[in-house]
């Protein structure tokens, strides 16, 4: 399986501040790779496909990067909104598999 | 606006059965690949499986872990989604969501619901 490893597992930054978090794959994965986010109460939401390509909905101050085995979820001036989970997954190969999450923490 | 609600979680002894649903409304549910995904509480999201949709002649997929355990169904007929889990361990505690396939990319999800709890337990 490709096991997918997001480094950072809390974060915390004020409003304004941009952030960037880390999934790393075992495996190159070329650009399948996805990011979600999820807040208490609510569903998981797609933010980001194919490594860097908006979902309809996402705001602009998110970005994706990476290929291969590296991938950064940048979110440019940030809004309160924002706190919640970060998850990676990889759909290069099945098992689908997740990273573990990072908690990102609005100061 | 596409919904998803699953239900049917709840506790089960070690060695049960259980079936979870989801409701589905919102879309052409026979259009698309529906996902089962599971999260145990503090722990990466686990994806079980999915079931393919009509043009795919609803074939299902499963991850190893959960294969010849867990069976994922659907009726097309009424919007619903079914995860039939037998022989159930402590470790299949978790929350259950289903979701449905992105149009715009295969093995993305891209609605959700907001999870069923199931708690195996003696």
């Amino acid at each position: 399986d490709v096991q997918m490893t997001q480094s950072l597992s809390y974060l915390a930054a004020s409003p304004g501040e941009s952030v960037s978090i880390s999934c790393k794959a075992s495996k190159s994965i070329s650009n399948y790779l996805a990011w979600y986010q999820q807040k208490p109460g609510e569903a998981y939401k797609l933010l980001i496909y194919s490594g860097s390509t908006l979902q309809s909905g996402t705001p602009s101050r998110f970005s994706g990067s990476g290929s291969g085995t590296d991938f950064t979820l940048t979110i440019r001036s940030l809004e309160p909104e924002d706190f919640g989970l970060y998850y990676c997954q990889q759909y290069y190969e099945k098992p689908l598999t997740f990273g573990s999450g990072t908690k990102l923490e609005i100061k | 606006e596409v919904k998803l609600l699953e239900s049917g979680g709840g506790l089960v002894q070690p060695g049960g059965s259980m079936r979870l649903s989801c409701a589905a409304s919102g879309f052409t549910f026979t259009d698309f690949y529906m996902y089962w995904i599971r999260q145990p509480a503090g722990k990466a999201p686990e994806w079980l499986g999915f079931i393919r949709n009509k043009a795919n002649g609803y074939t299902t997929e499963y991850n190893p872990s959960v294969k010849g355990r867990f069976t994922i169904s659907r009726d097309n007929t009424q919007n619903m989604l079914y995860l039939q889990m037998n022989t159930l361990r402590a470790e299949d505690t978790a929350t259950y969501y289903c979701a449905r396939e992105a149009a715009i990319s295969v093995y993305v999800m891209d609605d959700w619901g907001q999870g069923a709890s199931v708690t195996v337990s003696s």
